[in-house]
Parts: C-alpha cells; sequence; structure tokens
C-alpha cells in the first residue's frame, strides 16, 4: 500500500538555524499538508499546497515557514531561523481528489530545538 | 482554539464490548468530518469519515454517527478488541473538501485501551 515518508525522523538543531524537513507524498495525490503536534496539545494545520503554490495557511505559519515542491515527488518545510516553540512534531500529509478525501499522514518527523 | 474538542481524554473498555468516542464541534461551516487513529511513533491513520448530508457512516466494525443539530459526533466500535487500543482524533473540514484543499482541524484525542 502506498504510503508518505519522512526524512528524518528525528531532527535537532540549534536555535536560530534553519532546517528543512522532506516528505514525499503518495504519488497521483494532489494536495499536501503540513501540520504540528507540540507535546500535550492538538494536531494543528500549518499549510496546504495545490497547483504548485499555497492554497491555504494558518496564522502559525508566518515568514519563517516556506513549503516546496522542488522536482515533483518531494514536498519540504523549510523553517529559516528556529525558536525554542518550534519544537514538535511535524506530519506531512497528502490526499487525492476522491472520496472520502482523507488526508494519508507520514510517520512525522521530530524537531527538537535547543 | 477549541473548534472541535474532544471531551475524554481516556477510555478504557473490555475485549468485545462496544466503544464509544465522542467528539463536539462548535463551527457550522464544518461539513465533513473525520476519524483517524493515532499509535505513538507514527502518523494519524484515517479510519473513516462522514459527510454533514448523513447521519451514519458504517464500515466494518466501525459507526460513525452525526448529529448536526448538536454538533455532535460519535464513533462506535463493535466488538472492541485489544489492538484498537490508540489515541483516537476527530478531525473535520469545511466547505468544498472536493474541490479545495480544506484543512483538517483536530480534537485532542481520546486514548482508547481495550483491555483482554
Amino acid at each position: 500500500e502506498p504510503e508518505v515518508t519522512q526524512t528524518p525522523s528525528h531532527q535537532v538543531t540549534q536555535m536560530g538555524q534553519e532546517v528543512i524537513l522532506r516528505c514525499v507524498p503518495i504519488s497521483n495525490h494532489l494536495y499536501f499538508y503540513w501540520y504540528r503536534q507540540i507535546l500535550g496539545q492538538k494536531v494543528e494545520f500549518l499549510v496546504s499546497f495545490y497547483n504548485n503554490e499555497i492554497s491555504e495557511k494558518s496564522e502559525i505559519f508566518d515568514d519563517q515557514f516556506s513549503v516546496e515542491r522542488p522536482d515533483g515527488s518531494n514536498f519540504t518545510l523549510k523553517i529559516r531561523s528556529t525558536k525554542l516553540e518550534d519544537s514538535a512534531m511535524y506530519f506531512c500529509a497528502s490526499r487525492n481528489n476522491a472520496p472520502p478525501y482523507e488526508q494519508y499522514f507520514g510517520p512525522g518527523t521530530r524537531l527538537t530545538v535547543t | 482554539d477549541q473548534q472541535v474538542k474532544q471531551n475524554s481524554p481516556s477510555l478504557s473498555v473490555q475485549e468485545g464490548r462496544i466503544s464509544i468516542l465522542n467528539c463536539d464541534y462548535t463551527n457550522s461551516m464544518f461539513d465533513y468530518f473525520l476519524w483517524y487513529k493515532k499509535y505513538p511513533a507514527e502518523g494519524p491513520t484515517f479510519l473513516i469519515s462522514i459527510s454533514s448530508i448523513k447521519d451514519k457512516n458504517e464500515d466494518g466494525r466501525f459507526t460513525v454517527f452525526l448529529n448536526k443539530s448538536a454538533k455532535h459526533l460519535s464513533l462506535h466500535i463493535v466488538p472492541s478488541q485489544p489492538g484498537d487500543s490508540a489515541v483516537y482524533f476527530c478531525a473535520a473540514s469545511g466547505a468544498g473538501i472536493e474541490t479545495s484543499g480544506s484543512r483538517l482541524t483536530f480534537g485532542e484525542g481520546t486514548q482508547l485501551t481495550v483491555n483482554p
């Protein structure tokens, strides 16, 4: 069964450093997403991406964040200058355009900012 | 942000019995609802969904009920099995999910434990 993959599984970085989280969505999917879950909190939407552009973003997704689909298979989330509060589990998701419109989630990248 | 709320952080049931997980929402613009389950160190896995034009959807042991007037949905698992032990998330999406990349708004999750 096709699955969403994410690398790395765990990333440790120092405050102020740039990080790039990588995702390979399911190949025939059209919509791509990033979510995050801070420890003990809800899964929160960050951004959705369709047709090579951002279709929606949350208030969390400020100028420090960017997304890219550089080569038709990878989907990346970049945080330019990490803060302590960016420490979280980051999930990539993708979906096609057929019912039941479920989003398939990757296993997540645990980002630890020290 | 309390748009989707799961008031029970945990639920414990005996194997073979029914598990009922509840979810409430406040945003009347939500019209598509999904349940996900999550094991530790994995991403959420889709279970079942329901559109607001229905009040029930069934898939094997899983049934989701939607009470739109009460803004309440529930997931029934019958019979419960030890392998069902996981965190269950309710999620909601806005109108136009067919044609837009509608975000999912998640509840806090309920830890279900099914005891043998």
